[in-house]
C-alpha cells in the first residue's frame, strides 16, 4: 500500500543549529514528492518538489531536500535553523492515476533561542 | 500570482446541519481536490475532480459529501449533515495540465466547527 512516514513526531533544535526531517515513503511508482510547512492555523505552504533529475532539490526558505530510492527517502535538511522555521512539516507522495497527494503524519519543529 | 481561495475562513455549524465550503481554484487548472485535516492529524484526501465527475474518492468521503463545479470558477463541498467528527480544517487544491505533473496549488483551508 502506499504510505509516507515521518519517524520523529517533535523535533526540537536550536536556533543556528543544523536541521534534518525524515521521510520515507512506500510506492510502486517512480515517486513525486513534496515537503510542505504550516505554521499553527495556516494553510500548506509548498518548500520543495522532486519530480526527476537531480537527486538534491532546492526550496524556498534555504531548504534543501534529497531523494534517495534505496533508501526510499526524501529527507528534509537546512544548514542553519531560524526561529521563525517553528512549525509543522508534511512529507507528501504524488500518486499516478488521479494524482492525489498521500501525507506523511508530520513532524513539529520547536527552535530553542 | 493565482492563488486558490476558500470562503468562508471559519464555520461553525451545529450537529446535522448541511455546510457548504466554497473553492476558487485556480482558473485555467482543470483537476480540483478537496483534503481535511482533524486537529493535530495529518493531512487525508477525501476527493479527486475532473471534467465534471469524481474521479476518485477516499473511504472518508460517504454520502454525507458531495462536490460540485456549479459554474465556472468556483468549486464546492457539500456536507449533508454534519457530525462533531467533521469538525476538520477542509482545504481545497487544484492543478493544471501543464504545472508540472503531480504538483496542487492548495487553498488556505476552511476551518469547520461542529457544535
Amino acid at each position: 500500500a502506499q504510505s509516507v512516514t515521518q519517524p520523529d513526531i517533535h523535533i526540537t533544535v536550536s536556533e543556528g543549529a543544523s536541521l534534518e526531517l525524515r521521510c520515507n515513503y512506500s510506492y510502486g511508482a517512480t515517486p513525486y514528492l513534496f515537503w510542505y510547512v504550516q505554521s499553527p492555523g495556516q494553510g500548506l505552504q509548498l518548500l520543495l518538489k522532486y519530480f526527476s533529475g537531480d537527486t538534491l532539490v532546492q526550496g524556498i526558505k534555504g531548504f534543501e531536500a534529497e531523494f534517495k530510492r534505496s533508501q526510499s527517502s526524501f529527507n528534509l535538511r537546512k544548514p542553519s535553523v531560524h526561529w521563525s522555521d517553528a512549525a509543522e512539516y508534511f512529507c507528501a507522495v504524488g500518486t499516478s492515476g488521479t494524482y492525489k497527494y498521500i501525507f506523511g503524519t508530520g513532524t513539529r519543529l520547536k527552535v530553542l533561542a | 500570482e493565482p492563488e486558490v481561495t476558500q470562503t468562508p475562513s471559519h464555520q461553525v455549524t451545529q450537529m446535522g446541519q448541511e455546510v457548504i465550503l466554497r473553492c476558487v481554484p485556480i482558473s485555467n487548472h482543470l483537476y480540483f481536490y478537496w483534503y481535511r485535516q482533524i486537529l493535530g492529524q495529518k493531512v487525508e484526501f477525501l476527493v479527486s475532480f475532473y471534467n465534471n465527475e469524481i474521479s476518485e474518492k477516499s473511504e472518508i468521503f460517504d454520502d454525507q459529501f458531495s462536490v460540485e463545479r456549479p459554474d465556472g470558477s468556483n468549486f464546492t463541498l457539500k456536507i449533508r449533515s454534519t457530525k462533531l467528527e467533521d469538525s476538520a480544517m477542509y482545504f481545497c487544491a487544484s492543478r493544471s495540465q501543464t504545472s508540472g505533473p503531480y504538483e496542487q496549488y492548495f487553498g488556505p483551508g476552511t476551518r469547520l466547527t461542529v457544535t
